[in-house]
């Protein structure tokens, strides 16, 4: 199975702040690379497919970039309903892997 | 607008089986894959496997492998995931979630179902 990496598993940061969060995958993947955003209690939306592309009705402050093994997903200007767990999962090839979620909180 | 309906909180035995239906909604329900996810307790997502519902293929996590079914009723276009020979390590939130392919993630998500196995 592919293995997905996350990084920071967590941080801290502000409203207004530009924020990158860091997948790395243990073999390449091509661009089969998708975000999703889970917040407490709640069912996973999803944000990103194909590495790069925003799912209908995400807002361009979501931003994806990458190929091959590194992945990154930047959030343009933390706004307060965006502290969230971002999760990254890979399609390339099966199983689908998860990331083990990177956590973003209130500074 | 796309809604996936889930089935309502289960609580099981150690051995029991489970099964979760997920009725989908404002879409061409045979144009689309099923997948399977699911999410113990404070831990990350798990894929499950999926379902093709235009012809009922189905390709399952090797971890789950002989306990896991999945199925369709077109006629209700709803997908079902049953799981046998419950333990602890099953207790988790499951969720179903639209695919555009068999080769593609989520796009459209249920609002999930948890499960408990408990004696």
């Amino acid at each position: 199975d592919i293995q997905m990496t996350q990084s920071p598993s967590s941080l801290s940061a502000s409203v207004g702040d530009r924020v990158t969060i860091t997948c790395r995958a243990s073999q390449g993947i091509s661009n089969y690379l998708a975000w999703f955003q889970q917040k407490p209690g709640k069912a996973p939306k999803s944000l990103i497919y194909a590495a790069s592309s925003l799912q209908s009705g995400v807002p361009s402050k979501f931003s994806g970039s990458g190929s091959g093994t590194d992945f990154t997903l930047t959030i343009s200007s933390l706004q307060p309903e965006d502290f969230a767990t971002y999760y990254c999962q890979q399609y390339n090839s099966y199983p689908p892997t998860f990331g083990g979620g990177t956590e973003v909180e209130i500074k | 607008q796309v809604q996936l309906v889930q089935s309502g909180a289960e609580v099981k035995k150690p051995g029991a089986s489970v099964k979760v239906s997920c009725k989908a909604s404002g879409y061409t329900f045979t144009s689309y894959y099923m997948h399977w996810v699911r999410q113990a307790p404070g831990q990350g997502l798990e894929w499950m496997g999926i379902i093709n519902p235009s012809g009922g293929s189905t390709s399952y996590a090797q971890k789950l492998q002989g306990r896991v079914t999945m199925t369709r009723d077109t006629s209700t276009s709803t997908v079902y995931m049953e799981l046998s020979s419950l333990r602890s390590e099953d207790t988790a939130v499951y969720y179903c979630a639209r695919g555009r392919s068999g080769g593609s993630a989520p796009d459209y998500w249920g609002q999930g179902t948890l499960v408990t196995v408990s004696s």
